[in-house]
């Protein structure tokens, strides 16, 4: 257990609103990131961070912002929902003790009608 | 660009058999680690075992183990004694080990199926 919650765990929300996600960690880890998951994709990476208000894009980043202001937080921000944002979307820490190893946060389920 | 294939969608083993699940991948750096990850029905991602590219003995975590081959790419993952516990999709990962940025990339995954 690597100290990491999202929330919220599942959402339904409609095309056009607004959504952010919240990734929370409690061991100070200074690299964060927010994947996406789909059948036949496996994991694609949307954004990460590399330390407080240090961001970057990852290789689906289209549609999405984020913004870290604490060490502890990162968010996910989807400004205006479509149907192909649909996914579960899972944020990660980066353990520099072990090698590059990432952990994983239990997930959110995003459904956008 | 680096890649991560599993060509076997899907595997099947029967309780307390072994089987080998694989994975091959392309890069054209020297230092990097590969990583197998486990998801369950319940969807969290758990690390299963990881190895790093510099060392040639090949890593092991109780009943899994991988067999790493460098100059072939591959990284395949053998699972032995087989448990019900071990139905998941499995997923094959790639990190550079030369980029500070930790951009992980995963393979299209492997659903075992465990039969009693």
């Amino acid at each position: 257990d690597a100290g990491i919650t999202q929330s919220p765990r599942h959402k339904v929300t409609e095309t056009g609103t607004p959504v952010t996600l919240r990734c929370h960690q409690t061991e100070n880890h200074r690299y964060m990131y927010w994947y996406r998951q789909d059948p036949g994709h496996g994991l694609r990476l949307i954004h990460y961070s590399y330390g407080v208000k240090d961001t970057d894009k990852g290789e689906v980043s289209d549609g999405y912002s984020v913004s870290r202001s604490k060490t502890e937080d990162f968010l996910l921000t989807l400004e205006s929902a479509t149907s192909s944002q649909t996914s579960v979307y899972f944020c990660a820490i980066n353990s520099d003790r072990e090698g590059d190893t990432q952990y994983f946060g239990p997930g959110t389920r995003l459904t956008v009608l | 660009a680096q890649t991560v294939t599993q060509s076997q969608p899907e595997m099947s083993v029967q309780e307390a058999e072994t089987v080998t699940l694989s994975c091959t991948y392309d890069t054209s750096e020297s230092d990097y680690y590969l990583f197998w990850y486990k998801q369950p029905p319940s969807r969290q991602m758990i690390l299963v075992i990881r190895q790093e590219a510099y060392k040639q003995q090949n890593a092991t975590e109780n009943r899994f183990s991988v067999n790493f081959q460098k100059a072939a790419k591959s990284f395949s993952l053998k699972i032995s004694d087989s448990q019900l516990g071990d139905a998941a999709m499995y997923f094959c990962a790639y990190i550079t080990g030369s980029s500070n940025t930790g951009k992980l990339i995963f393979g299209q995954g492997t659903t075992l199926q465990v039969k009693p």
